[in-house]
């Protein structure tokens, strides 16, 4: 049973580009949650889909939106990028029915904004 | 505001030594408490998960407790491995949410 994959592992852009990073949830998984990790920093939630609908959302701008698709995997898109963008970018998987179990989290994509 | 504090930030330990990794947050209504294992570089790890209607976890050398009243949470390891060194985080799953609120980590090193 494969766990939650995220890619790509690594990616370098320069300020102002865009960029899309994919996640695939655990099998039997319907819901996805992203999470951004600052160096140093613990994960901070970005937002939460289900049913391809958007459920929640953390303190972030309208520069970062999400996508999810039939079979439960999602994107994350981040548009107009800034130095401080550079993070590692968490992917987390669950059972909506099950509120509050395990979260499942991928390996992360890093981002490197030049 | 949910604030998670992870108490110490970093700890050196020879193996074999027992400890205690702290963690503590302001707002009791959480639904429950996860602790994570994160190696460098890595994405994170389920280690326990105690529901708030629980006081503790146990998982081979790893025993978690919950204190909802105090707002506070410990991860005891017992006989400490090298292989144990990472970053140990703690979340909170708020009870009017479907988030996790995570502190930010214990950097823990176990030295031969």
């Amino acid at each position: 049973d494969a766990g939650v994959t995220q890619s790509p592992t690594h990616l370098i852009k320069t300020r102002g580009q865009q960029v899309t990073l994919r996640c695939s949830p655990k099998s039997g998984h319907d819901t996805v949650s992203w999470y951004q990790q600052a160096l140093g920093q613990g994960p901070q939630f970005i937002f939460q889909y289900y049913e391809e609908e958007e459920r929640q959302r953390g303190n972030f701008p309208d520069r970062f939106s999400g996508h999810q698709f039939p079979n439960y995997s999602s994107e994350l898109n981040v548009n107009a990028l800034l130095l401080g963008d550079s993070a590692l970018y968490l992917c987390a998987s669950s059972l909506l029915s099950f509120r509050a179990a395990t979260q499942y989290f991928g390996p992360g994509t890093r981002l490197t904004v030049l | 505001k949910q604030e998670v504090t992870q108490i110490p930030a970093a700890l050196s330990v020879p193996e074999g030594e027992n400890l205690v990794l702290n963690c503590s947050f302001t707002d009791s209504a959480i639904y429950n408490l996860q602790w994570f294992r994160q190696d460098p570089g890595k994405g994170l790890t389920s280690l326990l998960l105690i529901q708030s209607s629980q006081r503790e976890q146990t998982s081979g050398r790893l025993n978690a407790s919950l204190d909802k009243s105090s707002g506070r949470s410990t991860l005891y390891i017992a006989a400490s491995q090298p292989g144990d060194s990472a970053t140990y985080l703690c979340a909170v799953w708020l009870g009017n949410t479907d988030k996790l609120i995570f502190g930010t980590g214990t950097r823990l090193q176990v030295f031969p």
